[in-house]
């Protein structure tokens, strides 16, 4: 039973150039978060996904930054004309449903975040 | 507004002391959940316990043990008896009502255990 896949572990990526983000969710899982941590911070929410649908982008960046999950397929975040400030820690949590709990809702001792994206622009 | 504060950036121990991280929440639900995370080294996220409003009962989990008191809005952690692999970053976090995986993290607590 796979947890939450996302690649690469490291991406590095110079200025101006894109940076591509995947998460494949758990199992039967058709909800994902993407998070990220800047060096020394918390993690920051970003935008939560269902498939095909963006429910809540309060956290993206207004510019440069969009997100997706389609149909068939990972989700991906997407990051146009990187900068040196886009450097971090891209996580990704997935759920099967949503409501209060619900990102470990059915099962109390597992995580569901993935490992991890580390992102370097130079 | 939601809001989680670890006001303890740094924590240094020496190996078998007893050490608490602290977290307090500000939330106006009174329905929500309370987590902890780990960050070791390495990076990844590791799941400690979940936390809902309803349930104030204390937890202990081997050498670790949570203290939930809705009257001061905190939710400490304590590892007792800590040791050199308990070294990591340590969140604390939030959840609303009706939030589903939308985490409010605190700063994180970075605790260094030293043989």
């Amino acid at each position: 039973n796979a947890g939450v896949m996302q690649n690469p572990r490291h991406l590095v990526r110079r200025r101006g150039q894109e940076a591509r983000l995947r998460c494949s969710p758990m199992k039967g899982h058709s909800h994902v978060y993407w998070y990220r941590q800047l060096p020394e911070e918390g993690l920051k929410f970003m935008v939560y996904l269902q498939k095909e649908n963006i429910i809540d982008e309060s956290g993206m960046p207004k510019e440069r930054f969009s997100a997706e999950f389609p149909k068939e397929g990972p989700s991906i975040l997407r990051i146009q004309q990187v900068v040196r400030g886009d450097s971090a820690a891209y996580f990704c949590a997935s759920s099967p449903n949503s409501g209060t709990g619900g990102l470990q809702l059915i099962l109390n001792t597992e995580a569901f975040f993935g490992q991890g994206t580390r992102l370097t622009v130079v | 507004a939601q809001k989680v504060t670890q006001a303890q950036t740094e924590i240094s121990v020496v190996e078998k002391e007893d050490v608490t991280l602290d977290c307090v929440y500000e939330t106006r639900d009174t329905t929500y959940y309370l987590f902890w995370y780990k960050q070791p080294p390495s990076g990844e996220l590791v799941f400690l316990i979940r936390r809902n409003s309803f349930d104030e009962q204390n937890e202990i989990s081997g050498r670790y043990s949570w203290n939930f008191q809705k009257s001061t809005s905190s939710f400490n952690f304590t590892i007792t008896a800590s040791q050199v692999v308990d070294s990591a970053v340590y969140f604390c976090a939030l959840e609303g009502y009706n939030q589903g995986g939308k985490l409010i993290f605190g700063q994180g607590t970075e605790l260094s255990v030293k043989p």
